[in-house]
C-alpha cells in the first residue's frame, strides 16, 4: 500500500496569516496517463470531508482561491494564503493512483 | 444539485451485520461510481472500497474482503454497503462519496452526511 505522510500534525494560525501543509507519498503518484492522483480534503468539525484540490493543483468548484496545491512525484503541499476562521478543521491528502486508496493521517488547523 | 443522503445511525451486537444506504439525487447515478470510506472515533479516514453504478464492478479493501459487500440499485439511485461479522473495531462513521467518473481514480467530489455504526454487546 502507498503510505501518505502529512506534516505537521497540527497548526495554530493567526487569521490573515499563511499556512502550509506537506504530504509525502511512499511512491510516485504520476500515472502513465499524465495525471498525478493527489487530492486534498478538509473535514470541518462535525462535518463530512469536502474536496478542496484534485490532481495536485486544480481547485474544486466553489473553493476559494486562497487555497492552492503544488508538488510533483512524491512531494506535495497545500497552502492557504490567508487563513480565515472558517478554515479550521482537519486537512487530509489522499492518493488514488493505486488501490487501496490511502489517506494521510491528517493535519489539524486551529485559529490562534 | 447533486447530493448523497445516507441512512440513520445503527447499533449492532458483535457478530451481526449492518447495511448502510446512500441515496443519490441530482445527477446521472449510473454514470459514476460510489466509494465507501469509514472513520473510527477520533481517527483518520479509511478507504473501504468502490463500486461502479454502471457495471456493478467492485474493488474492496483487502482487510475487509469476505466481510463487505457493496451494491447499487439504479432503479432507485441508491448504493448499499453491507458489513458482516461486526467487531467492536468496526465502530465508526461510514461515508459514501461520489467518484465523478466511470472508474475509481478520480477525487471524491460529493460526500454523504455519514452514518454512525456502533458495535457493542
Amino acid at each position: 500500500d502507498i503510505v501518505m505522510t502529512q506534516t505537521p500534525l497540527s497548526l495554530s494560525v493567526t487569521p490573515g496569516q499563511p499556512a502550509s501543509i506537506s504530504c509525502k507519498s511512499s511512491q510516485s503518484l504520476l500515472h502513465s496517463d499524465g495525471k498525478t492522483y493527489l487530492c486534498w480534503y478538509l473535514q470541518k468539525p462535525g462535518q463530512s470531508p469536502q474536496l478542496l484540490i484534485y490532481e495536485v493543483s486544480s481547485r474544486f468548484s466553489g473553493v476559494p482561491d486562497r487555497f492552492s496545491g503544488s508538488g510533483s512525484g512524491t512531494d506535495f503541499t497545500l497552502k492557504i494564503s490567508r487563513v480565515e476562521a472558517e478554515d479550521v478543521g482537519v486537512y487530509y491528502c489522499m492518493q488514488s493512483i493505486q488501490l487501496p486508496l490511502t489517506f494521510g493521517g491528517g493535519t489539524k488547523v486551529e485559529i490562534k | 444539485q447533486a447530493q448523497l443522503v445516507q441512512s440513520g445511525a445503527e447499533v449492532k451486537k458483535p457478530g451481526a451485520s449492518v447495511r448502510v444506504s446512500c441515496k443519490a439525487s441530482g445527477y446521472s447515478f449510473s454514470s459514476y461510481g460510489i466509494t465507501w470510506v469509514r472513520q473510527a472515533p477520533g481517527q483518520g479516514l479509511e478507504w473501504m472500497g468502490w463500486i461502479s453504478a454502471h457495471t456493478g464492478d467492485t474493488n474492496y479493501a483487502q482487510r475487509l474482503q469476505g466481510r463487505v459487500i457493496m451494491t447499487t440499485d439504479t432503479s432507485t439511485t441508491a448504493a448499499y454497503m453491507e458489513l458482516r461479522s461486526l467487531r467492536s473495531d468496526d465502530t465508526a462513521v461510514y461515508y459514501c462519496a461520489r467518484v465523478p467518473s466511470s472508474g475509481w481514480r478520480d477525487a471524491l467530489d460529493i460526500w454523504g452526511q455519514g452514518t454512525m455504526v456502533t458495535v457493542s454487546s
